[in-house]
């Protein structure tokens, strides 16, 4: 499968807990992006990397995430002392060069904090 | 400010045509998409514009005006596997051009036989 993979799918959590979800990008794509949906919702971006270099933040993501694609491959989002509001999918995506180039999506990761 | 707007749920017959309509108004712009979504799943990739017109493709065909901020996808022959949300998205608000997509609600649609 040449698609964008994430792991985990799944992750409950108790609020107060530090998790890491891993995006696996489609190999020749240099651009990576995390957005997070919730319940009929659109997803929202939350950042963008191009190669190894976060280029884009959203205001939406707090000083308690973080983002980082150390070689211009997968990429990890971090978020630290988990509260209820961030329950959620998070989804990531991945394209080819400038904008206007299609992204693809990854089935995302599903997080429950309790 | 940036805003995309398209109806919360539409529901059609198995067999019949539907346009899901999406009116949008962002700082920059650089092409439309619009996403298939169904239920637990990832967003799958249906259609691009990015100049006025018609894209056709099988069943689905996507129109854009960039005069108006408006967009509709047409999907023809529907059938129950149909039933999903469906995203529009506008691409390359400034500043700078990330390519990042801003989502409207999504729109879900419900084949009844």
């Amino acid at each position: 499968d040449t698609g964008v993979s994430q792991d985990p799918r799944h992750k409950i959590t108790k609020r107060g807990q530090n998790v890491t979800f891993r995006c696996d990008p489609i190999s020749e794509h240099n651009r990576l992006y995390w957005y997070r949906q919730t319940l009929g919702q659109g997803p929202e971006f939350l950042t963008y990397f191009q190669n190894e270099a976060q280029l884009e933040k959203s205001r939406l993501l707090s000083d308690r995430f973080s983002a980082e694609r150390p070689k211009g491959s997968f990429s990890t989002l971090e978020i630290q002392r988990t509260e209820q509001g961030d329950s959620a999918m998070y989804l990531c995506a991945s394209s080819l060069t400038s904008g206007g180039e299609t992204q693809y999506f990854g089935p995302g990761t599903r997080l429950l904090v309790l | 400010g940036q805003n995309i707007d398209q109806p919360t749920e539409m529901t059609a017959t198995e067999g019949a045509i539907v346009q899901i309509n999406c009116t949008y108004q962002t700082s920059g712009f650089n092409g439309l998409f619009w996403y298939q979504q169904h239920a637990g799943e990832a967003p799958t990739f249906l259609s691009y514009n990015v100049l006025d017109g018609l894209e056709e493709k099988g069943r689905f065909s996507s129109f854009l005006s960039r005069s108006k901020g408006y967009s509709y996808l047409l999907l023809k022959e529907l059938q129950m596997k149909d039933s999903a949300s469906y995203l529009c998205a506008v691409s390359g608000s400034r500043p700078g051009n990330t390519g990042k997509l801003i989502f409207g609600q999504g729109t879900t649609l419900q084949v009844k036989p």
